[in-house]
């Protein structure tokens, strides 16, 4: 059974940097199937996605104009996780977030398993 | 980026009575591999959304039967066949045919 655990901070102050860790079990961090996306939602914005990362025999990475610049997604494979980064925030970024696998078994299971959510709240 | 409209926006549906909600694109969901990267969700509250259609159509594990999705190019509509109490919560529709994936603004489903 695939479970994505998240952790991290729940107050960030503005133009800090917001870094939230989704720990993986269950798959591999580097499945040749699997991508790992983050999504958040706010009252605002709804449900948004934000970037993916997926490994086939390098790692690949995409990310929503809304925040290019600003996110990255760091995989990590000797701790089963992947984590997220998100720099110069300010009050808009305020969200839950929640990272999420995406799978594909001859069909394309996007976010089929999601993490708990982290509210981060962006305040001084 | 590609638009999701729902409608309703909301519904109040009687148990074991049918329920649908309709999603429609800005442009087409259709991919250039022939596939349309179509999903249906569900968010009951104060938990993380959960797949109940993948591709349209095709039910995700454990999803009953009594949930179905149709559609295609732009027009996609999920439709519960007898309403469950269990149902209750906010419906959401997602394309994943063009970055980036972009949802709907969400149904919810009350229970009359």
């Amino acid at each position: 059974q695939v479970q994505l655990q998240q952790s991290g901070p729940g107050l960030v102050k503005p133009s800090q940097t917001l870094s939230l860790t989704c720990a993986i079990s269950g798959d591999s961090v580097s499945s040749s199937t699997a991508v790992w996306d983050w999504v958040r939602q706010s009252p605002s914005r709804g449900l948004e996605w934000l970037g993916r990362a997926y490994y086939r025999t390098k790692w690949y990475y995409d990310f929503a104009l809304s925040v290019k610049g600003r996110i990255s997604i760091n995989p990590d494979t000797s701790k089963s996780q992947v984590s997220l980064q998100l720099n110069s925030v300010t009050p808009e970024d305020t969200a839950i977030y929640y990272c999420s696998r995406s799978k594909y078994t001859g069909s394309w299971y996007y976010l089929d398993y999601w993490g708990q959510g982290t509210l981060v709240t962006v305040s001084s | 980026d590609i638009v999701m409209t729902q409608t309703p926006l909301s519904l109040s549906v009687t148990p074991g009575q049918p329920a649908s909600i309709s999603c429609k694109s800005s442009q087409s969901v259709v991919h250039s591999d022939g596939k349309t990267y179509f999903y249906w969700y569900l968010q009951k509250a104060g938990q993380s959304p959960q797949l109940l259609i993948y591709e349209v159509s095709s039910r995700f594990s454990g999803v009953p039967d009594r949930f179905s999705g149709s559609g295609s190019g732009t027009d996609f509509t999920l439709k519960i066949s007898r309403v469950e109490s269990e149902d209750v919560g906010i419906y959401y529709c997602m394309q994943g045919t063009v970055l980036p994936h972009t949802f709907g603004q969400g149904t919810k489903l009350e229970i009359k």
